[in-house]
């Protein structure tokens, strides 16, 4: 699912397989970019990151891709489980600025 | 834990009331951020703080306001209080931060949920 407009866009996956998060982000000059996954009632809690002159970074389970040209921003999460059941935000940092702005969030519900 | 504490976490009051919101950010961090979120929405950038100085606006409102104290806590001032302001206010603060531009990601803390009846 991708993140756009007000509304929360769901992707339900079953446990198990592959998840991808999609997000387009909006200005050309962000220089920085991260993943969050905020759980019911919780704070945002980071994923992953990744900077413009990267196209791929992986972590444990997950793997974000950024691709420039079209400024889409992905998340992959491997062998999905239930508590991956989240909303998930990516943000971007503008360069030289010092705010990042948030997208409005994918919600992921992983069936058992 | 992100070592960010809000308080309080959850705040019920009335139209037109006066509310304060209370972050303490990471030891050590000199940066304080300060988002809204309402239901099913994302967060919105209100302000950011780097050692008591404000360094960047976003979409805050007049009614409110905020500062950042020598010991580094910020407060989140919420006036003339509205329905529409009804939400979860997040404060973050950033773990790398070189002459107030933020180099790392932000750490979050759990919210406070603000109701207006």
């Amino acid at each position: 699912g991708e993140s756009v407009g007000l509304h929360l866009p769901t992707l339900s996956v079953q446990e198990g397989d592959n998840s991808i998060i999609n997000c387009a982000y909006s200005n050309s000059a962000s220089d920085y970019f991260i993943w969050y996954k905020q759980e019911s009632g919780k704070g945002p809690q980071f994923i992953i990151d990744i900077r413009s002159n990267m196209d791929k970074r992986q972590g444990q389970r997950v793997t974000v891709l950024l691709n420039k040209t079209v400024k889409h921003l992905s998340l992959q999460i491997a062998a999905t489980q239930p508590g991956d059941s989240a909303v998930y935000f990516c943000a971007e940092k503008w360069n030289n600025f010092n705010k990042f702005y948030f997208g409005s969030g994918t919600k992921l519900n992983v069936k058992p | 834990d992100s070592g960010v504490t809000q308080t309080p976490k959850h705040l019920i009051t009335a139209t037109g009331q006066r509310v304060t919101l209370r972050c303490s950010p990471r030891s050590g961090d000199l940066s304080v951020y300060w988002y809204q979120q309402s239901l099913d929405q994302g967060l919105q950038f209100l302000i950011q703080y780097y050692n008591g100085e404000e360094r960047a606006k976003g979409n805050i409102l007049e009614r409110f306001s905020a500062q950042q104290f020598p010991d580094l806590h910020s407060e989140l001032n919420l006036s003339s209080l509205e329905l529409g302001d009804s939400a979860l206010y997040f404060c973050a603060s950033s773990v790398r931060t070189s002459g107030g531009a933020n180099t790392g990601e932000l750490f979050f803390g759990e919210g406070s949920r603000l109701t207006v009846l």
